[in-house]
């Protein structure tokens, strides 16, 4: 089973839609929380994290995340996608226990309409 | 600018064949990764390495080596290809710390036929 949970596998909006993509992890303890874009051609590249302080994150290109430890969540948001948000969205996990490595959600396929 | 380059963007193989697929960072990056990444299964780690010559087994190891002789490259080798390896590979470096974010390559997209 995945141990990072991303609710959706494709997401389709039209332009200026509001956007909520969800994530859950299933460790306990410490984790540290991101989110990565890829573009279409394009590499893998950060969109923001979390690791501590304000649980509400921003990023690049209007993008926020909101972690709640309750809930094991990291879901992403934008309030304003544009069409060139159409990407791949991936939610991942480093644990405080597992040495470096990133462990990755499934991906959410994200298709905006101009 | 970090830079992660992968040799190939396309490969493609016949089943039997030993692959190399090579990987160079120029951050000085301690970690290095290779992850495979295929529709609706995101990136699956392979393995990862956080030192020159010391390397670890990710969550699917099985039919895949790796080596790391320099800090700066780790490469990934198919003993044998077969076709259920056909896949995107990717790269990454990273710093050592929890909180740092890895840096991937383009991807070597390998098909074996």
């Amino acid at each position: 089973a995945q141990s990072v949970s991303q609710h959706n596998h494709h997401v389709i909006l039209s332009e200026a839609a509001s956007l909520e993509l969800g994530c859950n992890y299933s460790y306990g303890g410490t984790v540290n929380l991101f989110w990565y874009v890829q573009y279409p051609g394009q590499h893998l590249q950060l969109l923001l994290k979390y690791f501590s302080g304000d649980p509400l994150v921003k990023g690049i290109k209007g993008f926020e995340a909101e972690f709640i430890k309750s809930k094991f969540s990291f879901n992403l948001r934008k309030p304003s996608v544009q069409w060139s948000d159409t990407a791949e969205y991936f939610c991942a996990v480093i644990r405080n226990t597992g040495g470096f490595k990133t462990i990755f959600g499934a991906g959410t396929r994200l298709f905006v309409k101009a | 600018d970090v830079k992660v380059t992968q040799s190939s963007r396309y490969l493609v193989k016949r089943t039997g064949e030993k692959v190399f697929l090579e990987c160079v960072q120029d951050m000085d990056h301690e970690n290095m990764f290779w992850y495979r990444q295929d529709p609706g299964l995101g990136l699956r780690l392979i393995y990862f390495s956080y030192d020159v010559k010391m390397k670890e087994k990710g969550d699917i190891p099985e039919g895949y080596s790796v080596s790391r002789e320099k800090k700066e490259r780790f490469s990934l080798i198919l003993e044998s290809a077969s076709t259920n390896q056909t896949s995107m590979y990717l790269c990454a470096s990273k710093e050592t710390g929890l909180n740092t974010e890895a840096f991937f390559g383009q991807g070597t997209r390998l098909t074996v036929v």
